[in-house]
């Protein structure tokens, strides 16, 4: 079945710690995103990539990094520098095109504990 | 700059209910309109889109939507309520420019349904 999976589900991290979560779609999407979930906050973008090597800030990139080397794949760090980084961090992909639905992996939640 | 709104964080609705969550949005080009739905710890699930062309837009589980530019709203309705819409649902809109594909979300109303 084709689709985004986001690893892990669930990931405990200790403060000044780098983390990075795992994102992998297989639709063949050129787009790839990533957003960040707090409660009662919506969807905030952190990054994207329209191509393969490269990507764009969205609205709250400071303290993650991202990196774009295959197509089918787009790691979020997040790094010690990242002021509140315990939330729910949600990949997404789609096809080139304003008018393309974005297809959303299950979610990892990170707690920094 | 674009931007979502969405009126009401939180909707309570009686099983066969009709089903309103009301969504404004701003843009400075001629927007691309999602609606999604999120069960709890889940990934989102798009509902339905707008594009272009008719602006009733019809999407999965009964939902529909109309766009109303002059309203700039998109307004999501389902006639009959049913327990498992319970979820929280998401207006988002295309950022357009650059930025291409990726969304603007409004913050999200989350809907109730009781028996």
């Amino acid at each position: 079945d084709g689709g985004i999976t986001q690893s892990p589900k669930y990931l405990f991290r200790k403060e000044g710690q780098n983390v990075t979560l795992s994102c992998e779609q297989n639709l063949n999407h050129d787009a790839m995103y990533w957003y960040r979930q707090d409660p009662g906050q919506g969807l905030r973008l952190i990054y994207y990539s329209q191509i393969v090597n490269d990507f764009q800030k969205g609205d709250i990139a400071e303290g993650y990094s991202v990196s774009r080397e295959k197509k089918e794949s787009f790691p979020l760090t997040v790094t010690s520098a990242q002021k509140n980084p315990t939330a729910f961090y949600l990949c997404a992909s789609s096809r080139a095109g304003g008018g393309n639905e974005q297809f959303f992996g299950p979610g990892t939640r990170l707690t920094v504990l | 700059a674009q931007s979502v709104t969405q009126l009401g964080s939180h909707v309570s609705v009686s099983e066969g209910a009709l089903v309103l969550l009301r969504c404004n949005y701003s843009s400075s080009v001629p927007p691309y309109l999602f609606w999604y739905v999120q069960y709890p710890n889940q990934g989102l699930q798009l509902l339905l889109k707008y594009t272009t062309g008719a602006t009733l837009v019809k999407g999965i589980n009964g939902f529909e939507a109309e766009f109303k530019k002059s309203e700039t709203s998109f307004h999501l309705t389902k006639p009959s309520a049913h327990m498992s819409d319970a979820a929280e649902y998401f207006c988002a809109v295309t950022r357009g420019g650059q930025a291409g594909t990726a969304l603007i979300f409004g913050k999200g109303t989350t809907l109730s349904v009781s028996s």
